[in-house]
């Protein structure tokens, strides 16, 4: 199985300012043929179930705000946000799709500080 | 707009069987087009997929749950169900069924709310 370590686990982050949430597979997700990375982000909130946010690595969902971004390839990924709002406290998680079984991130929770 | 539904009882027994129905709306499961999962999340955990079914009725399953899960589907019923068997505490969570398939096989896209099954006597 691939194993999805996040970082940091939590963060606490101003408003207005930017928020940086690191993912690391325990092996490629960058499949050769198609050169697509094989990783989403995932957005979730108390009480509710988890919303996409980016797949392929760094394509936006439809109706995501344009502050958030993804980028990285193969085992070393980033979900930014770089205008955090009030709106955006939550929890993140990445997860692989390359590979059976699909594996999350034990995700990061970012606050207001 | 493609609706998730979880169902079943809340509180199961040890040793028993846990039973969950996701009911979709807004799209046909027998449209051969998606495939239908279930992920669990303990309280304060992370998330853990534990199979998916596609209309086929061909089925994948975490290998950590294999020997104790099955997902059927009911096309017309447009529902997909869940068995857990000989559980335990540690399979006390909140159940989501979701869909996946628009972008790859396992890119979750639509969720249900989410039912939350506790185990215990």
């Amino acid at each position: 199985d691939i194993v999805m370590t996040q970082s940091p686990d939590s963060l606490a982050v101003s408003l207005g300012e930017r928020a940086t949430i690191n993912c690391k597979s325990s092996q490629s997700v960058l499949y050769s043929s198609n050169n697509k990375n094989y990783l989403g982000w995932y957005q979730q909130k108390p009480g509710q179930p988890p919303k996409v946010l980016i797949y392929w690595a760094s394509t936006r969902e439809s109706g995501v705000p344009d502050r958030f971004s993804g980028s990285g390839s193969g085992t070393d990924f980033t979900l930014t946000i770089s205008s955090l709002q009030a709106e955006d406290v939550a929890v993140y998680y990445c997860q692989q799709y390359y590979s059976t079984p699909p594996g999350f991130g034990q995700g990061t929770k970012v606050e207001i500080k | 707009q493609v609706q998730l539904q979880e169902s079943g009882p809340g509180l199961v027994k040890p040793s028993q069987t846990l039973s969950l129905t996701c009911t979709v709306s807004g799209d046909s499961i027998s449209s051969g087009t998606y495939y239908w999962s279930w992920i669990r999340q303990p309280a304060g955990q992370g998330l853990e997929w534990i199979g998916r079914i596609y209309t086929s009725g061909s089925t994948n399953y975490n290998p950590s749950l294999k020997s104790r899960v099955t997902i059927s589907v009911d096309t017309s019923k447009n529902q997909f169900s869940l068995k857990l068997s000989s559980v335990t505490a540690a399979d006390t969570a909140v159940y989501y069924c979701a869909r996946s398939g628009m972008v790859a096989t396992d890119y979750f896209d639509y969720w249900g709310q989410g039912t939350l099954v506790t185990v215990s006597s």
